[in-house]
């Protein structure tokens, strides 16, 4: 079982719906990263989160530590958030310095 | 544009050979961190410097070693290069020392081991 699990792996949503990814791991962790794969290749940070919920336009991320769960939010999706969102955690003690990496969850939204 | 360059773009080359690819952090930045995408391993965090130190160490193989100059800039050396070694890497750059803060990446390299 890996460590850092995401679901869906791939999902297809019209255009302007409410879109919600999932990240479930199996450490402890510090912090937990979400990035964003575009087709071309480039990754971007999307958010870093230690606790609570962070909001970027209309990205939004939260996390729960006692449940070890993070999701990631888009509303109001379109075309353009058609990505592979990564999800990765970052540990304590002897893995402290080791990111995580989940599979990723390939999101295509249709117009 | 995250600021970050990599070169080159893409490389073709042969089993047993070595290459060095290079990344030159944003502006500012002291961590630089290095991460190998494959289809069927994923994103792999391979190692982080921080001014010029080695700071973190993924699942980076023998066969492969990184350096960052006093410039800041960081070179990934693979060396008796194999098939499997087909993939993406990546660097990128942070202000930060620790893994918890913002990273930015740069385009990649696409390195095709034939």
């Amino acid at each position: 079982k890996n460590e850092v699990e995401q679901s869906p792996q791939n999902l297809t949503a019209q255009e302007g719906e409410f879109i919600t990814i999932n990240c479930s791991y199996s450490v402890g962790i510090s912090a937990l990263h979400w990035l964003q794969q575009h087709p071309g290749g480039g990754i971007v940070s999307l958010f870093m989160l230690s606790s609570g919920k962070k909001k970027h336009g209309r990205l939004i991320a939260t996390i729960n530590i006692q449940e070890k769960h993070s999701s990631l939010h888009i509303t109001a999706s379109h075309p353009r958030d058609s990505a592979v969102y990564i999800c990765a955690v970052r540990g304590y003690g002897g893995a402290t310095n080791k990111l995580i990496f989940g599979t990723g969850t390939l999101l295509a939204v249709q117009p | 544009d995250s600021g970050v360059t990599q070169t080159p773009k893409h490389l073709i080359t042969a089993t047993g050979q070595r290459v060095t690819l290079r990344c030159s952090p944003r502006s500012g930045d002291l961590s630089v961190y290095w991460y190998q995408q494959s289809l069927d391993q994923g994103l792999q965090f391979l190692i982080q410097y921080y001014n010029g130190e080695e700071r973190a160490k993924g699942n980076i193989l023998e066969r492969f070693s990184a350096q960052q100059f006093p410039d800041l800039h960081s070179e990934l050396n693979l060396s008796s290069l194999e098939l499997g070694d087909s993939a993406l890497y990546f660097c990128a750059s942070s202000s930060l020392l620790g893994l918890g803060d913002t990273q930015y990446f740069g385009p990649g390299t696409r390195l095709t081991v034939l």
